[in-house]
């Protein structure tokens, strides 16, 4: 596509519940990156994807939170058994490789946890 | 100590004016800067990279001091529509994770 994809553009959910969101990046950039964005902060590094493969997952909260990439292409960040802190909007974005540029980012999903 | 650090403001400016702000950062290995741009409810969007020399874009003008580890943007000639939040951005190697800073917000005002 055009510009990055996420889906959904809005969640909420209980504590206690299990999440997916998904993220589809500009065809033909293998690096895909996860962050999270609390009101008032800067987008906060979880995960980074080239090709299938997560090369740094060292922003990964705890083991609640999991991410795939199966084919290399579309990704899915999973959260198990959310609790109210995780609400955040969710962004993604991708890169041509090991690019110098900065990266383009999706419009994020928003997370409600109540 | 966070890694990027940014005043968060609110930087009040009058349209016309210049504005003026930095950013330090932590990791002397940091190898690329970028400036990006979040308007409310929005993703972050890539304003201009910042090179070593210092680089211009139109009105904005971006400059990196590498000894003193901080990076500036000055906004001259301000505009209604350069409100928003600016995000200090720093990598350690192409390919790599950017790092955010928290972020200044700067609202211009007719």
């Amino acid at each position: 596509g055009a510009g990055v994809s996420q889906t959904p553009s809005n969640k909420v959910t209980e504590k206690g519940k299990y999440v997916e969101l998904r993220c589809d990046p500009i065809s033909g950039h293998t690096a895909l990156y996860w962050y999270r964005q609390s009101l008032g902060q800067g987008p906060e590094f979880l995960i980074y994807f080239q090709g299938t493969g997560a090369a740094d997952d060292s922003g990964l909260p705890n083991d609640r939170f999991f991410a795939v990439r199966p084919e290399g292409s579309v990704s899915t960040l999973k959260i198990q058994r959310t609790e109210r802190g995780d609400s955040a909007v969710y962004l993604c974005a991708s890169s041509q490789g090991t690019s110098n540029y900065g990266y383009t980012f999706g419009s994020g999903t928003r997370l409600t946890v109540v | 100590r966070k890694e990027v650090e940014q005043d968060p403001g609110p930087f009040n400016v009058p349209e016309g004016a210049t504005v003026a702000f930095n950013c330090t950062y932590s990791n002397s290995a940091s190898q690329s800067f970028f400036w990006y741009r979040q308007d409310c409810r929005k993703e972050p969007k890539l304003l201009m990279s910042v090179y070593s020399s210092g680089n211009e874009d139109g009105r904005f003008t971006a400059q990196l001091n590498r000894a003193s580890q901080y990076i500036s943007l000055l906004i001259r000639d301000s505009k209604l529509s350069d409100s928003a939040t600016y995000l200090c951005v720093v990598r350690k190697a192409a390919g790599n994770k950017l790092t955010f800073g928290g972020g200044t917000r700067v609202l211009v005002k007719p």
